[in-house]
């Protein structure tokens, strides 16, 4: 069956980095593009990246631009976020989500269980 | 940028009640829009996707419609597992959710 996994989440202060992992499995990972969507604590849900399936277009959220970079090595099953220059407002639990369709225009079909990122001093 | 409205914000509803939640696009996205049940400290599920087509395993008490601005979310028949938040979210551009709606069995 299909699978998500995120690690990499934790406490980290103002203005450091963090690289997020999203590991699946039950699917051809190489065939799919994927997404980060994230969730402050009590609020709603925030598109923050994708990547296609062969990892040649890539587009982020204005939140994130410039400071996150999502990538993937399709070789070794593996989706990344790296982000930088955090903020408080970076806090919240990150997901990542499997898109079925070419140029994965957003259909979010299968997500992973999440991993909390903390900013605070 | 294309803002997305929901509501209400929360209901409270009975067992068996039939329940609605609207959406609206600031802007036509003709029928990419796509709901999303979540449940406390779970990740989202999706239920309807391109605004009126069921997820396979997904219960035909749920049910979407609409074009252009307007959907329409159903439930036709609450059940206490339905007890959630549910959002839409349209991909017409860059995605974008909708604020959610919480739903509660009376």
């Amino acid at each position: 069956q299909v699978q998500l996994v995120e690690s990499g989440g934790g406490v980290v202060q103002p203005g450091r980095s963090l690289r997020l992992s999203c590991a699946p499995s039950g699917f051809t990972f190489s065939s799919y593009g994927m997404h980060w969507v994230r969730q402050a604590p009590g609020k709603g849900l925030e598109w923050v990246a994708v990547i296609w399936y062969d990892g040649s277009n890539k587009q982020y959220a204005d939140s994130v631009k410039g400071r996150f970079t999502i990538s993937r090595d399709n070789s070794k099953n593996t989706l990344f976020l790296q982000m930088n220059s955090l903020r408080a407002e970076d806090t919240a639990v990150y997901y990542c989500a499997r898109d079925p369709r070419i140029a994965a225009p957003g259909l979010f079909d299968f997500w992973g269980q999440g991993t909390l990122v903390t900013v605070s001093s | 940028d294309i803002q997305m409205t929901q509501s209400p914000s929360s209901l409270s509803a009975s067992v068996g009640d039939r329940v609605t939640i609207t959406c609206q696009a600031s802007q036509d996205i003709t029928n990419y829009l796509n709901w999303y049940q979540q449940k406390p400290g779970k990740a989202p599920k999706l239920l309807i996707y391109d605004a009126s087509n069921l997820e396979t395993g997904v219960p035909s008490r749920f049910s979407g419609s609409g074009s252009g601005t307007d959907f329409t979310f159903t439930i036709s028949s609450l059940q206490p597992e339905d007890i959630a938040t549910y959002y839409c979210q349209q991909y017409d551009n860059l995605p974008r959710f909708g604020p959610g709606t919480k739903v509660d069995i009376k």
